[in-house]
């Protein structure tokens, strides 16, 4: 597709559940990264890959959180024993470099 | 923190009116982007503009940038009710976007 392209778009998971959440950037594009946005908040960053190399994990909030982009184009988020706080959308973007980034639809994560 | 900050937080216009936005940061950067985010949808690029510019437009939008003050505002002229969403700045180092909470828009029609 022409897009980045998410999925899946919603997900719920029972505290304690683990989740994966898949990215699939724009086809050439070297960065990637991922996002947090809680319920009327701004994306807060997580993560940034160039390539396969992450090169930026500063916005993990724990290490339940865990991000891999092992051939250099998909990209997965996992969350492990997930918790209530982690509700949110999450938004994966990517770009050729500094430059705009694209977003993706995001994958709203619902913790019970 | 880089983070953008957006002022106000939300405003209200009727359509046909301008809507002007802000956006304030603190460090040093090497561009400044703005987004718009409809209601459950991803974030789409509006317009990008460079340390070095002042001034930049794209069709309805008009965007400053004055490094001295470290702020930028985004101006929609002529507003539609299409334009309502949330919009966000992104003030930009490196590879590193930081979003502020944005200011949320809604034209009435």
């Amino acid at each position: 597709g022409a897009g980045v392209s998410q999925s899946p778009r919603y997900k719920v998971a029972k505290r304690g559940q683990d989740v994966a959440l898949r990215c699939d950037p724009i086809s050439g594009h070297v960065s990637l990264f991922w996002y947090q946005q809680a319920l009327g908040q701004g994306p807060e960053f997580l993560t940034y890959f160039q390539n396969e190399a992450q090169l930026d994990k500063s916005g993990l909030p724990s290490d339940r959180f865990f991000a891999e982009r092992p051939e250099g184009s998909v990209s997965t988020l996992k969350i492990q024993r997930t918790q209530q706080e982690d509700s949110a959308v999450y938004l994966c973007a990517s770009s050729l470099g500094a430059s705009e980034q694209f977003f993706g639809p995001g994958t709203r994560l619902t913790v019970l | 923190s880089q983070q953008g900050e957006e002022d106000p937080q939300a405003l209200s216009i009727q359509e046909g009116e301008n809507a002007t936005m802000n956006c304030s940061y603190k460090t040093s950067i090497n561009n400044l982007q703005w987004y718009r985010q409809n209601s459950g949808r991803g974030l789409v690029h509006l317009i990008l503009i460079r340390s070095n510019e002042r001034e930049k437009h794209s069709g309805r939008l008009r965007v400053t940038l004055d490094t001295s003050k470290k702020s930028s505002s985004l101006l929609i002229t002529a507003s539609r009710a299409a334009d309502t969403a949330s919009y966000f700045c992104a003030p930009i180092t490196g590879n590193q976007f930081y979003f502020g909470t944005g200011t949320s828009l809604t034209v009435i029609p």
